[in-house]
């Protein structure tokens, strides 16, 4: 089965510790990318990676970090810096300019 | 002024309704266009692409007015299960960056 897979769905984590967030696509897209949603709003880029071993901050950065070292995986950090993690985290890939799709997404509640 | 925006709705509808929503975007450099549905605590999922000659799937309809810079999406015979929030998305060329619109919410009533 093509898609992207991101795990765990629900993560329940105490202010202060950094907790990574894995998203693995098998769809061979170049770019990947990280968008948190918080409720009643729409999506934020937080980070975006065209290329291995390349990535570019998105509108919200901050606290934030991610890396590209195989063209399938994309981590994202939520660091004890971020101020409000709670949040539903969505992972998306695209091909050049076509479509995104997304993975399932994981729900992080910071306590 | 907001790249994408759109109604955030509800728009409340009895099934079998035809029910149009628009979003409008201010970079007149935009070349990719999109919708995507989503339901409520899902990921997107993408509904159409939108090319310039408007396209059709099944009882949806986009189209794309670059002269005014909107795009819109046409439901006709509306079902209970369209109940979604409805994202519109642009994109540039040359960018990998996608723009979301905050969505517009459709309720479909029995």
């Amino acid at each position: 089965d093509g898609g992207i897979t991101q795990s765990p769905k629900y993560l329940f984590r105490k202010e202060g510790q950094n907790v990574t967030l894995s998203c693995e696509q098998n769809l061979n897209h170049d770019a990947m990318y990280w968008y948190r949603q918080d409720p009643g709003q729409g999506l934020r880029l937080i980070y975006y990676s065209q290329i291995v071993n390349d990535f570019q901050k998105g509108d919200i950065a901050e606290g934030y970090s991610v890396s590209r070292e195989k063209k399938e995986s994309f981590p994202l950090t939520v660091t004890s810096a971020q101020k409000n993690p709670t949040a539903f985290y969505l992972c998306a890939s695209s091909s050049s300019s076509y479509e995104q799709y997304f993975g399932p997404g994981t729900r992080l509640t910071v306590t | 002024r907001k790249e994408v925006e759109q109604d955030p709705g509800p728009f409340n509808v009895p099934e079998g309704a035809t029910v149009a929503f628009n979003c409008t975007y201010s970079n007149s450099a935009s070349q990719s266009f999109f919708w995507y549905r989503q339901d409520c605590r899902k990921e997107p999922k993408l509904l159409m692409s939108v090319y310039s000659s408007g396209n059709e799937d099944g009882r949806f309809t986009a189209q794309l007015n670059r002269a005014s810079q909107y795009i819109s999406l046409l439901i006709r015979d509306s079902k209970l299960s369209d109940s979604a929030t409805y994202l519109c998305v642009v994109k540039s060329a040359g960018t990998y960056k996608y723009i979301f619109g905050t969505g517009t919410r459709l309720k479909v009533l029995a």
